[in-house]
């Protein structure tokens, strides 16, 4: 079975200042697919960022940058230069074969003008 | 608009009523996902499908559920004699053969049960 567990329920940043979303999980799978979603308030959720497990290399994309920790099965979101826009709840799940994603509860953030 | 579409975007029913949603996937997508989301916490999983195939379904799938996707095409998700518990954000998401597992949501279709 897998797990994620993000344990910060909420976070609050300031425009234009840089914030790390927190994500562990547990998995038994050699191969999967770690991701961040963000789901913007009443709006559909959209895909942030993917790492794939073998892989060291931690994932970027402009503003968004991963650092995965295998070993200790961590996996955190770092947004760089935070956007009013970037106001969403964030989900951290992972796949293995099937490609079925599991979620945890999500973060909520928040940024301020 | 070729991402996923989902049917009602909002559905508001007695107790004790059924209901039925659907999902168009995005065309070349084989694989199809129903989830459920409740206020304030992440999206669970109930089942998925590979073309016409139910594949999995999760224990939180009770009798009173039952999905299709009869030609690998859209889905259909019913709920039978609905009951307040039952009220939710349901998530429909498709992902291709070839992808890196990326799954491709809609905008979910929302059930309040009164």
């Amino acid at each position: 079975a897998q797990t994620v567990t993000q344990s910060q329920p909420e976070m609050s940043v300031q425009e234009a200042e840089t914030v790390t979303l927190s994500c562990t999980y547990d998995t038994s799978e050699n191969n999967y697919y770690l991701f961040w979603y963000k789901q913007p308030p009443s709006r559909q959720m959209i895909l942030v960022i993917r790492q794939e497990a073998y892989k060291q290399q931690n994932a970027t994309e402009n503003r968004f940058s991963v650092n995965f920790q295998k070993a200790a099965k961590s996996f955190s979101l770092k947004i760089s230069d935070s956007q009013l826009g970037d106001t969403a709840m964030y989900f951290c799940p992972l796949t293995g074969a099937n490609s079925k994603l599991t979620f945890g509860k999500g973060i909520t953030l928040s940024v301020r003008p | 608009d070729t991402g996923v579409s989902q049917n009602p975007r909002h559905k508001i029913t007695k107790r004790g009523q059924n209901v039925t949603f659907r999902c168009d996937p995005i065309s070349e997508h084989n694989r199809l996902y129903w989830y459920r989301q409740t206020l304030g916490q992440g999206p669970e999983f109930l089942t998925y499908f590979q073309n016409e195939a139910q594949l999995e379904k999760s224990r939180l799938l009770s009798d009173r559920f039952s999905a299709e996707r009869p030609k690998g095409s859209f889905s259909t998700l019913e709920i039978q004699r609905t009951e307040q518990g039952d009220s939710a954000m349901y998530l429909c998401a498709s992902s291709s053969p070839l992808g890196a597992g990326e799954l491709f949501f809609g905008e979910g279709s929302r059930l309040t049960v009164l």
